[in-house]
């Protein structure tokens, strides 16, 4: 069973860019999460899908930060401007529902903001 | 918010003692997780304990739940260099739509 998938793995912007990142889940799950991990810290949930709504956009910066889940499966996560504590690991992960159970987790992207 | 809290933050051993973390929540939970981080890597599943369950096993690990003190602990017997990674703990409050709150995390060095 293929994981989940993330690119890019690595990406170093300049403030005040705008950066993409995208994820595709295991097939099959319907929920699909962004995480926010800052170096020493536990991950920070950012949004929650179930299918192709949001669930839980709650601890999203809306003012920079934008998601979407197109047709239920692959999702992209985009920071326009960037600031320079939005450097952090970004880390995308799916579960087959919605309440409780495991969540399988991609590599992430370590994003550095100069 | 992060809700679970870690102890101890590092903990280095030797290879073939045992490892026991700690984790400290606040709320109600649904369920409780821990999971693995090798460095620059993604986090892996490592068990799932509900509220209902007391202790739960799964090969070198043993995890247990007290909800009456909102805590829970990992141990992981006879470790291996392998095992050197970042544990974290997780709630899963079940109210909020199965939101996972993660705690800081325990760095665990195991020494060949």
């Amino acid at each position: 069973e293929a994981g989940v998938a993330q690119s890019p793995r690595y990406k170093i912007i300049e403030k005040r860019q705008s950066v993409a990142f995208w994820c595709n889940p295991i097939s099959g799950h319907a929920t699909l999460y962004w995480y926010q991990q800052i170096l020493g810290q536990g991950p920070k949930l950012l949004i929650q899908f179930q299918n192709n709504g949001v669930v839980d956009d709650s601890q999203l910066p809306k003012d920079r930060f934008s998601a979407e889940r197109l047709k239920g499966v692959d999702s992209t996560l985009k920071i326009q401007p960037a600031k320079l504590e939005d450097s952090a690991v970004y880390l995308c992960a799916s579960s087959l529902g919605l309440s409780g159970g495991a969540r399988f987790f991609g590599p992430g992207t370590r994003l550095t903001v100069l | 918010s992060q809700q679970g809290e870690e102890d101890p933050q590092a903990l280095s051993i030797q290879e073939g003692e045992n490892a026991t973390m700690n984790c400290s929540y606040k709320t109600s939970i649904n369920n409780l997780q821990w999971y693995r981080q090798n460095s620059g890597r993604g986090l892996v599943h490592l068990i799932l304990i509900r509220s209902n369950e007391r202790e739960k096993h799964s090969g070198r690990l043993r995890v247990t739940l007290d909800t009456s003190k909102k805590s829970s602990s990992l141990l992981i017997t006879a470790s291996r260099a392998a095992d050197t990674a970042s544990y974290f703990c997780a709630t899963d409050q079940g109210n909020q739509g199965g939101k996972l709150i993660f705690g800081q995390g325990t760095e665990l060095s195991v020494k060949p």
